[in-house]
């Protein structure tokens, strides 16, 4: 079946510095992504869909210089968390749909990354 | 705006017990609905998902839920529980006139007792 990878599973930065989370659909070509968040004992909350070959789309809320995202290819998703600050530790998630399913058919998530910022 | 409620937020119950785990949304038109399972230390993974058709839907692992239309709500059930069901369990709603974003309720943690 589909299958969304997520790299790395988790990373530990010092504050200030940059971290970069990719997505990749591993036998599916994507052309959107979704990127979530979740706090700890909270729900996932929507980030942004990545849209290949465009910008993405950013929630409410979400500061687009700060968590850049580049979709390049219809298989790679990047998220990077720039000048990362120990309020942005959080489990990132991405995700995606099969083309090959209905618009609306449920998502494949990836294992999502665990940040911490020092 | 579209919105997910899950009314309890911890469930702690015994083996061999019934589980029912509410979920309401706030959405007009026609919705997809969805009960994703995170086991601790594990990805989400997809337990059941509402398209149309019968309301009463079966799932993985002897899970079913029945979609109220009426009554907004999407309850997810279990007739007797295991303690390998122990994990966080997500209600989520999908609208095409939202652009197929999918939202998440705020998540029901769930203990079960050996």
């Amino acid at each position: 079946g589909a299958v969304v990878s997520q790299h790395p599973s988790w990373v530990i930065c010092k504050s200030g510095t940059s971290v970069k989370i990719e997505c990749r659909s591993l036998d599916f070509q994507a052309t959107t992504m979704f990127w979530y968040r979740q706090f700890p004992k909270q729900s996932l909350m929507l980030m942004a869909t990545s849209n290949e070959g465009s910008k993405a789309t950013y929630e409410q809320g979400v500061e687009k210089d700060k968590f850049l995202i580049n979709h390049a290819s219809l298989t790679l998703s990047t998220l990077t968390v720039t000048s990362a600050h120990p309020e942005d530790s959080s489990f990132y998630i991405c995700s995606a749909r099969d083309p090959r399913d209905r618009s609306n058919s449920p998502l494949h998530f990836g294992n999502g990354t665990r940040l911490t910022v020092t | 705006a579209q919105s997910v409620s899950q009314h309890n937020h911890h469930v702690i119950l015994s083996e061999a017990a019934s589980l029912e785990l509410g979920c309401n949304y706030s959405y007009g038109g026609t919705v997809n609905l969805f009960w994703y399972v995170q086991y601790p230390g594990q990805h989400l993974q997809l337990l059941l998902k509402y398209f149309s058709g019968d309301p009463l839907v079966k799932g993985i692992k002897g899970f079913e839920a029945e979609f109220i239309k009426s009554k907004f709500s999407f309850n997810l059930r279990k007739p007797s529980v295991q303690w390998s069901d122990t994990a966080e369990y997500f209600c989520a709603v999908n609208a095409e006139a939202a652009g197929n974003k999918l939202t998440f309720g705020g998540g029901t943690r769930v203990l079960v007792k050996p």
